[in-house]
């Protein structure tokens, strides 16, 4: 894999339902794994960096995994709120060099 | 609020103009960076700036000049842009380039070239 990619590209749900969505990142030279949210109208605000295999990481009902050998990273929203409706964004950095390869992100709309 | 603020938000040029962004961040941060956002495409690096000096250009056009002056600012002087280069331009800024901290974005200046 050359590029970071995304799944889905959209989701619908409804509110109190749990979803989760896949990054898949080039796992030679991984660096580091990057996750933002972004709310329309607003600037993309970071999640969750991850840099070691079998990772995982929460921030109250989000959490994040991460395996570097195969290359992706699992997001996970547990009893979706309409406020969690924003488009997911994960970033792959390959170096050290701060050079984040973003994918195109997951746009979730929570139902109420 | 993350901290980044950039001006203007909005922005309307024709191809002859010349124009610049600006984006200011208080968070004692020491590396910045522009992103492009266009129409249906993933979030893209443009410059790179680390203790005010660049460190990556990913291989903008020179119609793109930024500036770093201090470590607080950042510029993108913009000249003879094409219509194509309508787009969302994203400030952000880091602790260091060199490590995997997060990055404190702005909200975006949206260009549009006429």
């Amino acid at each position: 894999i050359l590029n970071v990619e995304q799944s889905p590209q959209s989701l619908h749900v409804q509110e109190g339902d749990s979803t989760n969505f896949t990054c898949s990142f080039p796992s030679s030279n991984f660096y580091a794994l990057h996750w933002y949210r972004w709310e329309t109208a607003k600037s993309p605000e970071a999640l969750f960096v991850m840099t070691l295999n079998g990772d995982e990481k929460k921030k109250g009902r989000i959490s994040a995994t991460l395996n570097t050998k195969e290359g992706y990273s699992y997001l996970y929203i547990k009893g979706s709120q309409p406020e969690d409706s924003a488009t997911y964004l994960c970033a792959s950095m390959m170096d050290s060099s701060y050079k984040l390869i973003f994918g195109s992100g997951t746009r979730l709309l929570v139902r109420p | 609020e993350t901290g980044v603020t950039q001006t203007p938000r909005h922005l309307v040029m024709g191809m002859t103009n010349k124009k610049s962004l600006k984006c200011e961040q208080h968070l004692g941060h020491n590396a910045m960076y522009w992103y492009k956002q266009s129409a249906k495409k993933p979030l893209e690096l443009m410059f790179v700036y680390n203790f005010k000096e660049q460190t990556e250009n990913n291989s903008v056009p020179s119609r793109f000049s930024p500036e770093c002056p201090n470590s607080s600012h950042l510029f993108l002087h913009l000249h003879t842009l094409q219509p194509e280069d309508s787009a969302l331009y994203l400030c952000a800024s880091s602790q260091d380039s060199s490590s995997s901290t997060e990055a404190f974005f702005g909200q975006g200046t949206r260009l549009t070239v006429v």
